[in-house]
């Protein structure tokens, strides 16, 4: 149990325009998950909280008009990098947890690769 | 907000030896400590986690301590592998559903043959 589906895995696109990530919890219903973003060699940075049915709650420098996050239901969440530029390019990764956080641990889904050209 | 430090970044151990990395965090109120392993280009994969009540566990060749007094927990991998070889990410957080997991850095491991 506890399967996050995201989609796509990787995707490129022109500068300027927008690119939309979903993620989904197969299996158990997340009211929160997680969004983060990974540089080459580097950690994942988590840029925004996601809760389902209110609004985002962004880490600080994250633009939140740059990256729209929508929770619409309790098995999905959506992000989208709007207006993307070169330096946007990196690996997306969501977790959500299955209930409960630490008891039952949060689960990642497969990440996506964006690159901006 | 919590921060969490990890060392080394880099760590390199013949097949066979131990490995051994570290972290530390500064939120007190932290109380779940979750290990990943994260190959190149695929998700992070928990490995073992630990949380603040006990201070130690064990999960084959993969053992976690935690000094909370000190704010300080650690991994050990022993008879180490091929493929063990990885990034290892430490987290910390407050363990509740809605909590946010912040990461360490991430150490490569290398296991040389």
């Amino acid at each position: 149990g506890a399967v996050v589906s995201q989609h796509p895995s990787w995707v490129i696109c022109k500068s300027g325009t927008s690119v939309k990530i979903e993620c989904r919890s197969l299996d158990f219903q997340a009211t929160t998950m997680f969004w983060y973003r990974q540089f080459p060699k580097q950690s994942l940075m988590l840029m925004a909280t996601s809760n389902e049915g209110s609004k985002a709650t962004y880490e600080q420098g994250v633009e939140k008009d740059k990256f729209l996050i929508n929770h619409a239901s309790l098995t999905l969440s959506t992000l989208t990098v709007t207006s993307a530029h070169p330096e946007d390019s990196s690996f997306y990764i969501c977790s959500a947890s299955r209930g409960g956080g630490a008891n039952y641990g949060y689960t990642f889904g497969s990440g996506t690769r964006l690159t901006v050209v | 907000g919590e921060n969490v430090e990890q060392h080394p970044s880099t760590l390199s151990v013949q097949e066979g030896d131990s490995a051994v990395i570290k972290c530390t965090y500064s939120d007190s109120a932290s109380n779940y400590f979750p290990w990943y392993k994260q190959e190149l280009g695929k998700r992070p994969q928990l490995i073992i986690d630990i949380r603040s009540n006990v201070g130690e566990k064990k999960d084959q060749r993969i053992a976690v301590t935690l000094n909370k007094t000190a704010k300080h927990f650690s991994l050990h991998i022993t008879e180490t592998q091929p493929e063990d070889s990885a990034v290892y990410f430490c987290a910390a957080s407050k363990g509740n559903r809605d909590d946010k997991i912040i990461f360490g850095k991430g150490t490569r491991l290398h296991i040389l043959p």
